[in-house]
């Protein structure tokens, strides 16, 4: 079946714009995860849904960042006012219910570049 | 301060050697540990899951082990191959539900 899809796979973006950031999660997977690498270092948590319940938002990096997700469908991590330490890829993952002890399924990613 | 490292953060090795990758974790009170393969426009895929109780875990090619005590894991690649290549990404889950990441180890595999 298809996996977890992101959109789109690269943006450069001028420094200050705002950037929408999306996430297809696999069908019927009820969490989803956001991640961000920047270069050279690790995978750093986000932000997750899990169903209807409120999102956990304690690995926002600052009050810039947002993501909202309906449902168990599609997700969107907005940006604003973007910086150039903004600049990373941005990951996105599904799994069947909430717990990272759960295998997660990733999507590719999408590439962020800020000028 | 919980932290995985991995070393080294590059290796080259010629085709059919066998190859180690390590990573290391600061506090012994994980839950389980996996060792994840990034390739380009691809995301990640999960290799082999290692659970807390458990000492190694093996696929394949692909044998893991894990060492709470000194708070290490090893990734063993058997008889590399070209397709290989790829960055591996070693991810602690700690008992109070925190998931970390290794910076990552790029491997390159030369025909």
């Amino acid at each position: 079946g298809a996996g977890v899809s992101q959109s789109p796979s690269n943006k450069v973006t001028e420094k200050g714009k705002d950037v929408e950031l999306r996430c297809d999660p696999i069908s019927g997977h009820t969490a989803l995860y956001w991640y961000r690498q920047r270069l050279g270092q690790g995978l750093e948590f986000l932000i997750y849904f899990q169903g209807n319940s409120a999102p956990d938002k304690s690995g926002l990096p600052s009050d810039r960042f947002s993501a909202e997700r309906t449902g168990e469908s599609v997700s969107t991590l907005t940006i604003q006012r973007t910086q150039q330490e903004d600049s990373a890829v941005y990951l996105c993952a599904s799994s069947p219910l909430y717990s990272f002890s759960y295998e997660q399924y990733f999507g590719p990613g999408t590439r962020l570049t800020v000028t | 301060k919980q932290e995985v490292t991995q070393i080294p953060a590059a290796l080259s090795v010629p085709e059919g050697e066998n190859l180690v990758l390590n990573c290391s974790f600061t506090d012994s009170a994980i839950y389980n540990l996996q060792w994840f393969r990034q390739d380009p426009g691809k995301g990640l895929t999960s290799l082999l899951l290692i659970q807390s109780s458990q000492r190694e875990q093996t696929s394949g090619r692909l044998n893991a082990s894990l060492d709470k005590s000194s708070g290490r894991s090893t990734l063993y690649i058997a008889a590399s191959q070209p397709g290989d290549s790829a960055t591996y990404l070693c991810a602690v889950l700690y008992n109070n539900n925190d998931m970390r990441f290794g910076a990552g180890t790029r491997l390159t595999v030369k025909p």
